[in-house]
C-alpha cells in the first residue's frame, strides 16, 4: 500500500535559517506529491505540489522536487520566518480518486 | 469564492451518542472526502463521496457513515461514539476529472471531543 515517511519533529530553527524537512514515499503507480501546512488551530492548507518526476513545486519561498529515483520529496526554504511556525505534512495521491495518504507531520518552530 | 466550510467548529459528546458533521465543498467541486486527524497524527482517510455515492473507503468501521446531497454538500455520521473517536474531522473537496492535476482542498475541521 501507499505510505509516507517524514522526519519527526519538532524542528526548532532561528529566524533566517535554512530549512529542510525530509520526506520519502512508497506508492503504486505514479503518485502526485504534496506538502500541506497546518497552522495552530486551523485546517490544512496546500503549500505546494508536483505531479510528475523532476517537477519542482514552489510557493511562498518553499520548494520541493519530485525525485522518482530516490522516492523523495524534501521540503526546503532558504530563510525561515517566525510566521512559518506550523506543522508540515508530506502527502501523496495515487491510484485514482485523489485519496490522499499523509505522513505523521513535522512541527516547525522558528524563534526570533 | 468561498472555500470548504464545515460545521460545527467544536462538538462535545458522551460515549454511546451519535454525531453528525457537515461540509460544504468549494464552488465548482463535486467530490467530498472525509479524514480523521487524531492529536499529533496525520489525517487518516475515512471515505469519499461522488455523485451521492460512497466511492472509496478507508479502514474505518461501519459506525462511520456518510451522505452526499445533490448540491454536493456532505455529512459524516458517527454512531455509538467511543473515547477514541475524539479527533479533528476534516472535509476535503475536489473535482473528479484529471486526478493527476486536481487537488483536494481542506476545510478548517470540526473538533469532536467524546467524554
Amino acid at each position: 500500500g501507499n505510505s509516507v515517511t517524514q522526519m519527526e519533529g519538532p524542528v526548532t530553527l532561528s529566524e533566517e535559517a535554512f530549512l529542510t524537512i525530509n520526506c520519502t514515499y512508497t506508492a503504486t503507480g505514479y503518485p502526485s506529491l504534496f506538502w500541506y501546512v497546518q497552522y495552530p488551530g486551523e485546517g490544512l492548507q496546500l503549500l505546494l505540489k508536483a505531479t510528475k518526476a523532476d517537477d519542482k513545486g514552489s510557493n511562498k519561498g518553499f520548494e520541493a522536487t519530485y525525485r522518482k529515483e530516490t522516492t523523495s520529496f524534501h521540503l526546503e526554504k532558504g530563510s525561515v520566518q517566525v510566521s512559518d511556525s506550523a506543522v508540515y505534512f508530506c502527502a501523496l495521491s495515487s491510484g485514482g480518486y485523489q485519496k490522499v495518504t499523509f505522513g505523521i507531520g513535522t512541527k516547525l518552530q522558528v524563534i526570533p | 469564492d468561498a472555500g470548504v466550510t464545515q460545521s460545527p467548529t467544536h462538538l462535545i459528546k458522551t460515549r454511546g451518542q451519535q454525531v453528525t458533521l457537515r461540509c460544504s465543498p468549494k464552488s465548482g467541486h463535486d467530490t467530498v472526502s472525509w479524514y480523521q486527524q487524531a492529536l499529533g497524527q496525520g489525517p487518516q482517510f475515512i471515505f469519499q463521496y461522488y455523485e451521492e455515492e460512497e466511492r472509496q473507503r478507508g479502514n474505518f468501521p461501519d459506525r462511520f457513515s456518510g451522505h452526499q446531497f445533490p448540491n454536493y454538500s456532505s455529512e459524516l455520521n458517527v454512531n455509538a461514539l467511543l473515547l477514541g473517536d475524539s479527533a479533528l474531522y476534516l472535509c476535503a473537496s475536489s473535482r473528479t476529472g484529471n486526478e493527476r492535476t486536481d487537488t483536494q482542498y481542506f476545510g478548517p475541521g470540526t473538533r469532536l471531543t467524546v467524554l
